[in-house]
């Protein structure tokens, strides 16, 4: 079975762009969340949907926005693109959303570096 | 909102050695897990800790979590090269609005030389 899978993995995009970036959670999952990595620290909280809906949102700028597909895929936008938005994009899928210890699966992320 | 603090946030050590990284939070957490994250990869799940006090081993890593679920650790013996990577630390948010967010620690980057 395939992981999960994200395209793509590497982009460059000028200040002021917009940019989406896509999510194929692995076969049966019903939750994908999205992360923002910045060099050298942890990943931190975008959005978590669950079944279509926004179940979760990080402290994000609502520059950023995501949806999920009735095929449980997603895509994350993120608008006006600034150079701080430079960073790993992750996204992770899970079986659901509400069980303490419920694994997550990560992609292996797109790296988006924004000049 | 929970906050994870790892230490140390670098680590450099020689094959053969012993570590141990930690993760604190003034928080209760409902479960801690372990992630390592090789560079250009997504993180992987080592470990899920539930129980206080809970001491789980994989191979060669050790992994506690404390009786009161503040704080956990991770325990290396005889570290290889192949461990190198970074170590996140991350609780799983059981309740308000973020239900099954994780939040990570920074992380601790291990290098074992040869």
């Amino acid at each position: 079975d395939a992981g999960v899978t994200q395209s793509p993995t590497h982009l460059i995009k000028t200040r002021g762009q917009h940019v989406t970036l896509r999510c194929s959670p692995i076969s049966g999952h019903k939750s994908v969340s999205w992360y923002q990595q910045v060099l050298g620290q942890g990943p931190q909280f975008i959005f978590q949907y669950y079944e279509k809906e926004e179940r979760g949102r990080g402290n994000f700028p609502d520059r950023f926005s995501a949806r999920q597909f009735p095929n449980y895929s997603s895509e994350l936008n993120v608008n006006a693109l600034l150079l701080g938005d430079s960073a790993l994009y992750l996204c992770a899928s899970s079986l659901a959303h509400k069980h303490p210890g419920t694994e997550a699966f990560f992609g292996q992320g797109t790296r988006l570096t924004v000049v | 909102t929970q906050l994870l603090e790892q230490s140390p946030q670098f680590l450099s050590i020689q094959e053969g050695e012993n570590l141990t990284v930690y993760c604190n939070s003034s928080s209760v957490f409902s479960s801690l897990q372990w992630y390592r994250q090789e560079p250009g990869e997504g993180p992987v799940l080592l470990v899920t800790v539930v129980t206080g006090g809970e001491v789980k081993k994989l191979k060669r890593l050790t992994f506690q979590f404390g009786d009161a679920r503040k704080d956990s650790s991770l325990h290396i013996t005889a570290a290889q090269p192949g461990d190198t990577g970074l170590y996140l630390c991350a609780a799983l948010n059981a309740g308000g609005t973020s239900y099954g967010k994780l939040t990570f620690g920074q992380g601790t980057i291990l290098t074992v030389h040869p």
